[in-house]
């Protein structure tokens, strides 16, 4: 089975930077995935990490290292608009590469 | 077309109704997804199939039928459902043998069951 936490909420101002921690642990590690869902609406795909290292795309970067099972989402130069659930979801090769999420992490930007 | 379509986006039903839920994508993906969304809470996986054929089942109880007619079009059929399975049901799709595999969602249909 697959075990992936992500803190619960945080709290952060516009203009600033926050940084989503996601641990996991699973038995055939084959992708680990950022979503973004706003409140009533559909994940959205932000980004992919299957070698460890950062990702950058534009504001948001994700970094991944599979020794430690540990990733994370950077958000920079906040805006109201990122106020939104993010969601960690870890694919196992072991599993017929079945997707499977964590909690979500709720990001409030305030002004 | 990076869409994936789903109908209707909201369903009213008793617990002796049958409905279906329906899913589109014109994306060439062979691999479509059923997902359930209760609030709060990410969304768990239900059905998989992959190239047509059901290739992951989670252990869904047999109130919820699945059906993928051709490679574009996914079902979901309803019966006698109970007020705990309403949720918002999400459809994906991806290629199915791409080394990333990105899924994509469609916009869900809130489902109440009264």
């Amino acid at each position: 089975g697959q075990n992936i936490d992500q803190p619960t909420e945080m709290t952060a101002t516009e203009g600033a930077i926050v940084q989503i921690n996601c641990t996991y642990q699973t038995s055939g590690f084959n992708g680990l995935f950022w979503y973004q869902q706003h409140a009533g609406e559909a994940p959205t795909f932000l980004s992919y990490n299957v070698l460890d290292g950062l990702e950058e795309k534009g504001r948001f970067s994700s970094f991944l290292s599979r020794s430690k099972g540990y990733s994370y989402l950077l958000l920079k130069e906040l805006q109201m608009k990122d106020s939104a659930s993010y969601l960690c979801a870890v694919r196992d090769g072991a599993a017929g590469n079945k997707l499977t999420f964590g909690g979500g992490t709720r990001v409030l930007v305030k002004p | 077309d990076t869409e994936v379509t789903q109908t209707p986006k909201h369903l009213v039903m008793g617990m002796t109704n049958k409905k279906s839920l329906k899913c589109e994508q014109h994306m060439g993906h062979r691999a479509m997804y059923w997902y359930k969304q209760k609030a709060k809470k990410p969304p768990e996986l239900m059905f998989v199939y992959s190239y047509e054929k059901l290739s992951i089942n989670e252990s869904v109880p047999s109130r919820f039928s699945p059906e993928c007619p051709n490679s574009s079009l996914l079902n979901l059929h309803l019966h006698a459902l109970q007020p705990e399975d309403s949720a918002l049901y999400l459809c994906a799709s991806s290629y199915g043998r791409a080394v990333v595999d990105t899924q994509y969602f469609g916009p869900g249909t809130r489902l109440t069951v009264l």
